[in-house]
């Protein structure tokens, strides 16, 4: 079956950018997504991109996909505080779309002054 | 629009009650899915539905009873809550099949003692 596998911590100073890193094990994955959680909240779609694609850009954002080494890798530049949160990457069959998702076990991204 | 409104926000339950975790939504989505968050393991899905009337299992369904007799609504049946069942439940809404923005409610948070 699907496996997506997160590093679980990552910590950045305001003004860096940060790299969350994500693999994956399904070849036959669509889309893959990068989700964010803020605390006690629901997942927000940051971006996502199809897999016969290689480089996503949406203004601080950049997703970059491998395909070879199944990784995908989210940039986010000039690093805010309130960019603290949880990110989640995940992917999706052609005929689930979002609807069904499997997820990483998530990022949590810390912002630090 | 409200968008995906999850009903309740926390519960307490003990080992062996029974509960509905309601969710609903405003948007005119023909599918919806509901997951459940672990720490260290992301969010896995339970059941989803591609429309009124159709409903099937996700990843991890045992213990769970799903319905889907409106549109706009697709409540989580807990039949007999174990401690294994202490979660945080998520539900979200995509337009269409292959649609790749799922909308997220904001959780319920349930412990089962």
């Amino acid at each position: 079956g699907e496996d997506v596998e997160q590093s679980l911590f990552l910590s950045v100073r305001e003004g860096d950018s940060s790299v969350i890193n994500c693999t994956y094990t399904d070849s036959s994955s669509t889309y893959l997504y990068w989700y964010k959680q803020e605390p006690g909240a629901g997942l927000q779609l940051l971006t996502y991109i199809f897999s016969n694609m290689d480089m996503k850009q949406d203004q601080r954002l950049t997703v970059l996909l491998n395909k070879k080494d199944k990784h995908l890798s989210l940039r986010i530049a000039d690093t805010q505080t309130g960019d603290s949160a949880i990110y989640f990457c995940a992917e999706s069959p052609l005929t689930g779309g979002g609807n069904k998702l499997t997820f990483g076990t998530g990022t949590q991204l810390k912002v630090e002054l | 629009n409200a968008g995906v409104t999850q009903t309740p926000k926390f519960q307490v339950l003990k080992t062996g009650q029974s509960m509905t975790l309601q969710c609903a939504q405003d948007m005119n989505h023909e599918y919806m899915s509901w997951y459940r968050q672990d720490p260290g393991m992301g969010l896995r899905l339970i059941h989803y539905s591609v429309g009124a009337g159709i409903t099937d299992q996700g990843e991890v369904p045992n213990g769970y009873n799903v319905s889907r007799s409106t549109t706009e609504d697709f409540p989580l049946r807990l039949l007999s809550a174990a401690p294994s069942q202490t979660s945080v439940y998520f539900c979200a809404s995509t337009a269409y099949e292959g649609n790749t923005e799922a909308f997220f409610g904001q959780g319920t948070r349930l412990t089962v003692v």
